[in-house]
């Protein structure tokens, strides 16, 4: 248990759904990120929260719309996503936004049909 | 530009067997950190280890030990007498100064399987 949740941990959607990713960190740390890692690229970074706000987007697509409400929860709002954007989605926490040590949590596997 | 590379994609091992996974890092900071995380089939990564830039010392927990050689920009991980519940994807990062403390830079990971 490494403190940090995700739901759903599997996610099947169509092109045409809306749908939305959790996260939520029991570890009282004040930074969030979303990571994307496809089947053939490393992981990738997509989106920083310090404090619950947003100080990286990655050049994301805008099918993507994260949310933090607090520093202890983080969505990923997903329309209009493509077959290519299947990947296990990974949420991380760290105390601050420099203190590197991230904490991952289980990661919602999304498949687009 | 900030890089990590794990040349190894595969390595199988049998049980009881020492295995040392490699990672090379570039960065043009002169403060950094390097990371090891482990995925297990169950998907989460597991922090395993931070190392800063300054601090060259090799570290040691248990039957894990890692080698940080700014010399040759390697940062790697050996297990000493691997067990089945070490098979994972193993991951070696870097954040940097330049890119922020927060970005990790991931490798593309090695996948070890421990044989019985």
């Amino acid at each position: 248990e490494t403190g940090v949740t995700q739901t759903p941990r599997h996610l099947v959607m169509g092109m045409t759904n809306k749908k939305s990713l959790k996260c939520e960190q029991h570890l009282g740390h004040n930074a969030m990120y979303w990571y994307k890692q496809s089947a053939k690229k490393p992981l990738e970074l997509m989106f920083v929260y310090n404090f619950k706000e947003q100080t990286e987007n990655n050049s994301v697509p805008s099918r993507f719309s994260p949310e933090c409400p607090n520093s202890s929860h983080l969505f990923l709002h997903l329309h209009t996503l493509q077959p290519e954007d299947s990947a296990l989605y990974l949420c991380a926490s760290s105390l601050t936004r420099d203190s590197g040590e991230a904490y991952f949590g289980p990661g919602t596997r999304l498949t687009v049909t | 530009a900030q890089k990590v590379t794990q040349a190894q994609t595969e390595i199988s091992v049998v049980e009881k067997e020492d295995v040392t996974l490699d990672c090379v890092y570039e960065t043009r900071d002169t403060t950094y950190y390097l990371f090891w995380y482990k995925q297990p089939p169950s998907g989460e990564l597991v922090f395993l280890i931070r190392r800063n830039s300054f601090d060259e010392q090799n570290e040691i927990s248990g039957r894990y030990s890692w080698n940080f050689q700014k010399s040759t920009s390697s940062f790697n991980f050996t297990i000493t007498a691997s067990q089945v519940v070490d098979s994972a994807v193993y991951f070696c990062a870097l954040s940097g100064f330049s890119g922020g403390y927060n970005k990790l830079i991931f490798g593309a990971g090695t996948r070890l399987a421990v044989h019985p």
